[in-house]
């Protein structure tokens, strides 16, 4: 069975830009959440989605965005890139409640 | 809220020792509490869950985990060190309301020597 994929895997992007990534999820998953995680502030939910909804979302400004497509994949969007918003972004999905299957991120530098 | 602490920043082990890597919680009702590793440049690895029933918890890779409601703790431990455990160790606890919000805790990097 395939893991959870993650598109690009590298970018740089500069400031004021925005960024899609793109998570596939393992078949018959049908939640996907996303997390930013940096060196400062550890590990941070970003938003869960379930069945193409926003089940979860975290305390992160509305430049960060995501969706769901009807197929379970799932893209999350940043907008007006800053310095801060350097980070690896993990997807992840899920089958049972708290066990999360994790790509092996997306590592953006915003320049 | 809840939330989860991890102590040490960092864990030092002999090969063949037994480890520990220590995590408290701070949650109100029934704590769903978990353990995941990761390796350099990887993603988390899903290692073990707490969700009710027996205190000691057994999971991947020869680890296991003790719940003990009365220190508000869920300790990962393995009884016989590998080098390649080394890694990043996270605790983390499912947020209440539903759905798969986990909360991390801030991390120990476990190192194991020869």
């Amino acid at each position: 069975k395939a893991g959870v994929t993650q598109t690009p895997r590298y970018l740089i992007k500069t400031r004021g830009q925005q960024v899609t990534l793109s998570c596939s999820p393992i078949s018959g998953h049908r939640s996907v959440s996303w997390y930013q995680q940096t060196p400062g502030q550890g590990l941070q939910f970003l938003f869960e989605y379930f069945s193409e909804t926003q089940r979860n979302k975290g305390n992160f400004p509305g430049r960060f965005s995501g969706r769901q497509f009807s197929n379970s994949r799932s893209e999350m969007n940043v907008s007006t890139l800053e310095l801060g918003d350097s980070a690896l972004y993990l997807c992840a999905s899920s089958l049972n409640a708290g066990e999360l299957f994790f790509g092996e991120g997306s590592r953006l530098t915003v320049l | 809220a809840q939330s989860v602490a991890q102590p040490e920043d960092q864990v030092n082990v002999a090969e063949g020792n037994p480890l520990t890597v220590k995590c408290t919680y701070s949650v109100s009702g029934n704590p769903y509490l978990f353990w995941y590793v990761q390796y350099p440049n990887r993603g988390l690895q899903f290692l073990l869950k707490y969700i009710t029933g027996d205190n000691l918890v057994k999971g991947s890779y020869g680890f296991e985990a003790e719940f003990n409601k009365s220190q508000t703790s869920f300790h990962l431990k393995k009884p016989s060190a590998l080098v390649s455990d080394s890694a990043l160790y996270f605790c983390a606890v499912l947020n209440t309301g539903g759905g798969n919000k986990l909360t991390f805790g801030t991390g120990t990097q476990l190192k194991v020597e020869l």
